[in-house]
């Protein structure tokens, strides 16, 4: 099975900050990885598919990169609704999730 | 509206057994490969299986592989989840999820596009 493994686990940053989160695949997931936002009590939503795009109603300041084995999310401006709990996962075989990013209000 | 609605969650003792359910609603059911997610207290995400729209591939990950049943009953817009021989370690809030393909960008992939509110599986003597 594909481990996926992010960094850092917990994160905290201030209203305005770029933030940047990773992602490392155990192998080559090429392009198959998502990135999904989640809040207290919610289901995920996904922000970023197929690495870099961007799913609609998405806003612009989140943006995604890398291929192969090595990802990343970043927020440009962080704003007070971003402080959640953020998750990678690829669907290159089967489906699995990085372990969580938790990003908090400094 | 589109929506999908999970139903069957409670407390169980180990050893046990659950029912779950998803009902799908405002889109065309039976064009989407459906997952079930599960999510422990405080801990992350984990899919535990999958179903293709005919039933034909059917995913378990090892955590329930011979214990969980998952079916579809695309008349009835209706995923299903069967959990048998339930353990301490099963306690999670299950999400099903549709897992879409979308093909139209430069790049194509499968993503959970649409979730439930998710519903709370207690194991506990």
């Amino acid at each position: 099975d594909i481990q996926m493994t992010q960094s850092p686990s917990s994160l905290s940053a201030s209203v305005g900050d770029r933030v940047t989160i990773t992602c490392r695949a155990s192998q080559s997931i090429s392009s198959y990885l998502k990135w999904y936002q989640q809040k207290p009590g919610k289901a995920p939503k996904v922000l970023i598919y197929a690495a870099s795009s961007l799913q609609s109603g998405v806003p612009s300041r989140f943006s995604g990169s890398g291929s192969g084995t090595d990802f990343t999310l970043t927020i440009s401006s962080l704003q007070p609704e971003d402080f959640a709990t953020y998750y990678c996962q690829q669907s290159y075989t089967r489906r699995s999730f990085g372990q969580g990013t938790k990003l908090e209000i400094k | 509206q589109v929506q999908l609605v999970e139903s069957g969650g409670g407390l169980v003792k180990p050893g046990g057994s659950l029912r779950l359910s998803c009902a799908g609603s405002g889109f065309t059911f039976s064009d989407y490969y459906m997952s079930w997610i599960r999510q422990a207290p405080g801990k992350g995400l984990e899919c535990i299986s999958y179903i293709s729209s005919s039933s034909g591939t059917i995913y378990y990950a090892d955590s329930v592989k011979g214990r969980f049943t998952i079916s579809r009953d695309n008349a009835k817009n209706s995923l299903n989840l069967q959990m048998n021989s339930l353990r301490a370690e099963d306690t999670a809030v299950y999400y099903c999820a549709r897992d879409y393909y979308d093909s139209s960008g430069p790049s194509s992939d499968w993503y959970f596009d649409l979730w439930g509110r998710g519903t709370l599986v207690t194991v506990s003597s």
